[in-house]
């Protein structure tokens, strides 16, 4: 049963970088059949999907619009783990951050569970 | 603003069937499938329907999804007390490149 643990900051200063990990068990990041995701949810933006990353035969790292250039996802096969990177945070960034498990029915089936994350001075 | 269009609310008293609609567009919902998603609150969204009409295991018969075109339904027959909660639809957009959800829709069992 695959389980996913996430872990993170609560509060982050404008301007500053927002850093999670989501830990794996019961599954590999470098799985050919699974997709490693960040999602956030906020009263304001609602569900928001910020990226993925993925290993088939190579490593992919895909990105939404609404945050490219400022997201960098990354993944860690010594510790069975993937990242969110999120720099120059805006009160905008306040939400609630999930890792998800994309799995074979193309569904995000696993869920870790949420941080809220704070944007404020 | 959500990509996906639901309405903010929906409601129906017990026994009673409510549906609750998604609107999308050709680039995610009239190309690709919705999945639907149920968030108690203070817990991560559990996957309700997914492939547009099929349903987990563990996920009752009342629950059951369609699609036409660029819109998708999920419908809850029998309503109960604790089917009172948020849903969102969600679908892969091929113009974006990524997943896209609902809004969310709040259901009230009056």
């Amino acid at each position: 049963q695959v389980q996913l643990q996430q872990s993170g900051p609560g509060l982050v200063k404008p301007s500053q970088t927002l850093l999670f990990t989501c830990v794996i068990s019961g599954d590999s990041v470098s799985s050919k059949s699974a997709a490693w995701n960040w999602i956030r949810q906020s009263p304001s933006r609602g569900l928001e999907w910020l990226g993925r990353t993925y290993y088939r035969s190579k490593w992919y790292y895909e990105y939404a619009v609404s945050v490219k250039g400022r997201i960098t996802i990354n993944s860690d096969t010594s510790k069975n783990q993937f990242s969110l990177q999120l720099n120059s945070v805006t009160p905008e960034d306040t939400a609630v951050y999930y890792c998800a498990s994309l799995g074979g029915r193309d569904v995000f089936d696993v869920w870790g569970q949420g941080t809220m994350v704070t944007v404020s001075s | 603003q959500s990509v996906l269009t639901q309405p903010p609310s929906a409601s129906g008293t017990p026994g009673q069937r409510v549906t609750i609609s998604c609107s999308g567009s050709s680039s995610n919902i009239g190309r690709n499938t919705v999945n639907w998603y149920q968030q108690l609150p203070g817990t991560a969204p559990k996957l309700l329907i997914y492939n547009n009409n099929q349903r987990p295991s563990g996920v009752p018969d009342r629950f059951s999804g369609s699609k036409s075109g660029t819109s998708a339904s999920l419908a809850i027959s029998g309503l109960q007390s604790e089917d009172e909660t948020d849903y969102y639809c969600a679908a892969w957009d091929d113009s974006l490149t990524g997943w896209v959800f609902g809004g969310g829709t709040k259901l009230t069992v009056l």
